[in-house]
């Protein structure tokens, strides 16, 4: 089983949809969560980090599930801008960051 | 602020060849970190360095890869002799800390080995 599983989509949306992406991890230790975007041919960049109470920046939403071990994003009122790859990234043993192999959006006008 | 510099951003090369790519992590940033990222993957972790010791380095194929970071500053990465599966992006990253901080990532080299 690999470490951060994410559903790879493509997921195709039109403007203005709400959608949600799923990531699970396998390591119970993990302490440290976010979500990193990365453009086509573009090194990744933080998007936000996901907090145990949940958190919101703006259109987006994080949310994370300790008990069943899986992280959540939300984006409403999706932009064309938003068309992206969108990482999971868990702490591993170590301090290690594992990045999930990352769910592609693409949004339609 | 500047940020992460990698070079070359592109580089093609015949397999058993060798090949280095450099880094220049953010100012100040005690920690450097090399990915590499096949197509269609996320950036799988190579080698971690706080300073200049090594932190984890156990994904790296110590076989024919290596690196080193010289006055924990800029970093090299070498392959040698490279393998057609060694096509990817090689990208580099730093941060001020361990995991809980935010890693800036540099634009990456894309290599190619035929």
């Amino acid at each position: 089983r690999k470490e951060v599983e994410q559903d790879p989509g493509p997921f195709n949306v039109p403007e203005g949809a709400t959608v949600a992406f799923n990531c699970t991890y396998s390591n119970s230790a993990s302490q440290s969560f976010f979500w990193y975007r990365q453009d086509c041919r573009k090194e990744p960049k933080l998007l936000m980090s996901v907090y145990s109470s949940g958190n919101e920046d703006g259109r987006f939403t994080a949310q994370l599930n300790r008990a069943s071990q899986y992280i959540s994003l939300l984006i409403r009122d999706s932009k064309l801008s938003d068309s992206a790859t969108y990482l999971c990234v868990v702490n591993s043993y170590g301090n290690k960051l594992v990045f999930g192999a990352g769910t592609i959006l693409r949004v339609k006008s | 602020e500047a940020g992460v510099a990698q070079s070359p951003r592109y580089k093609i090369i015949e397999k058993r060849q060798s090949v280095a790519f450099w880094c220049n992590p953010i100012s100040g940033h005690a920690t450097l970190y090399w990915y590499q990222q096949i197509l269609g993957q996320g950036p799988k972790l190579l080698i971690q360095f706080q300073n200049n010791g090594v932190v984890d380095d156990s994904q790296l194929p110590k076989d024919r890869f290596s690196a080193e970071r010289l006055k924990g500053v800029d970093s090299t990465l070498k392959i040698q002799p490279a393998k057609l599966e060694d096509s990817a992006v090689y990208l580099c990253a730093s941060s001020p800390g361990f995991s809980l901080y935010e890693q800036y990532f540099g634009p990456g080299t894309r290599l190619t080995v035929t």
